[in-house]
C-alpha cells in the first residue's frame, strides 16, 4: 500500500500563475480531505470530498480555490491567480470512513 | 474560532524526562480525540487515539488521558527521547477534524 501521495513535492509559481496540487488516496479510500499548513500554525481544514461530491468546502477561500475528486484519477486542488500570501504547505488527508485519516507528504508551494 | 484549544505552543524537555500536552474542547458532540505527531518536512502521522468513553490509553511511551467533565484531553510522553522532537496536534472530530494549533516539541540530549 503506497500510502496517501501527494504531488508534487515542492511547487514554485509566480504571482498570477495557477498551481495546481495533486492528491492519490490510499487504495480503498474513499473519503479525501485538503488541509493547508502556513509556518506556525496548525492545519486549517478546506475541503471534503468524496467520490465526484463535494462534501463540505467550508474552510475554502470564496475565491481563486477549487477542489474536485473525479470518478477517475487523483483529487485535485487548483489555486488560480496565485499570491504570495498562498505560499503554504498543502497537505491531504483520505480514510475509508469519517475516522481514520492518512495523511500525505504534502506538498510546499513557494508564490514568487 | 478555534474549536480545539493546545498548550503550550512550544516545550523543551531534557532526555528521560515526561513532556505533556495538553488540550481543550468544548463541542461535546466531539466522539474520537486522536494524536498526531509531524516530522520537518513530513505529513501528520496518527500516533494514538481515544474515544470519551475511556480515561485513559497507552501506548508504549505514549499516553492519553481524558478528563470528559472537563472536556480535556492530554498526551504524556514519558522517557522523553531526541527522536521525539517533532510537532504534536491534537484533533477533535465530529463529522470533520478539528486540529489543535500545535506543540513543538523539543526533547534535549
Amino acid at each position: 500500500n503506497a500510502g496517501v501521495m501527494q504531488n508534487p513535492r515542492h511547487l514554485v509559481r509566480r504571482r498570477g500563475q495557477e498551481a495546481r496540487l495533486r492528491c492519490s488516496p490510499m487504495k480503498g479510500h474513499s473519503h479525501v480531505y485538503w488541509y493547508r499548513q502556513l509556518p506556525e500554525e496548525g492545519l486549517k481544514f478546506m475541503v471534503y470530498l468524496q467520490k465526484e461530491n463535494i462534501i463540505d468546502e467550508s474552510g475554502m477561500p470564496k475565491e481563486r480555490f477549487s477542489a474536485e475528486f473525479p470518478k477517475e484519477g487523483p483529487s485535485i486542488l487548483r489555486i488560480q491567480q496565485v499570491v504570495r500570501g498562498d505560499s503554504a504547505a498543502y497537505f491531504c488527508a483520505s480514510s475509508p470512513d469519517s475516522l481514520g485519516y492518512t495523511f500525505g507528504s504534502g506538498t510546499r508551494l513557494t508564490v514568487v | 474560532q478555534q474549536q480545539v484549544k493546545q498548550s503550550p505552543q512550544s516545550l523543551i524537555v531534557q532526555k528521560g524526562g515526561i513532556s505533556i500536552i495538553n488540550c481543550a474542547y468544548e463541542n461535546t458532540a466531539f466522539d474520537y480525540f486522536p494524536w498526531y505527531q509531524q516530522f520537518p518536512g513530513k505529513g501528520p502521522a496518527l500516533l494514538i487515539a481515544i474515544r470519551p468513553d475511556v480515561s485513559e490509553k497507552k501506548e508504549g511511551r505514549f499516553t492519553i488521558s481524558f478528563n470528559k467533565s472537563a472536556k480535556q484531553f492530554s498526551l504524556h510522553i514519558m522517557d522523553s527521547q531526541p527522536g521525539d522532537s517533532a510537532t504534536y496536534f491534537c484533533a477533535a472530530i465530529a463529522n470533520q477534524f478539528y486540529f489543535g494549533t500545535g506543540t513543538s516539541l523539543t526533547v534535549i540530549p
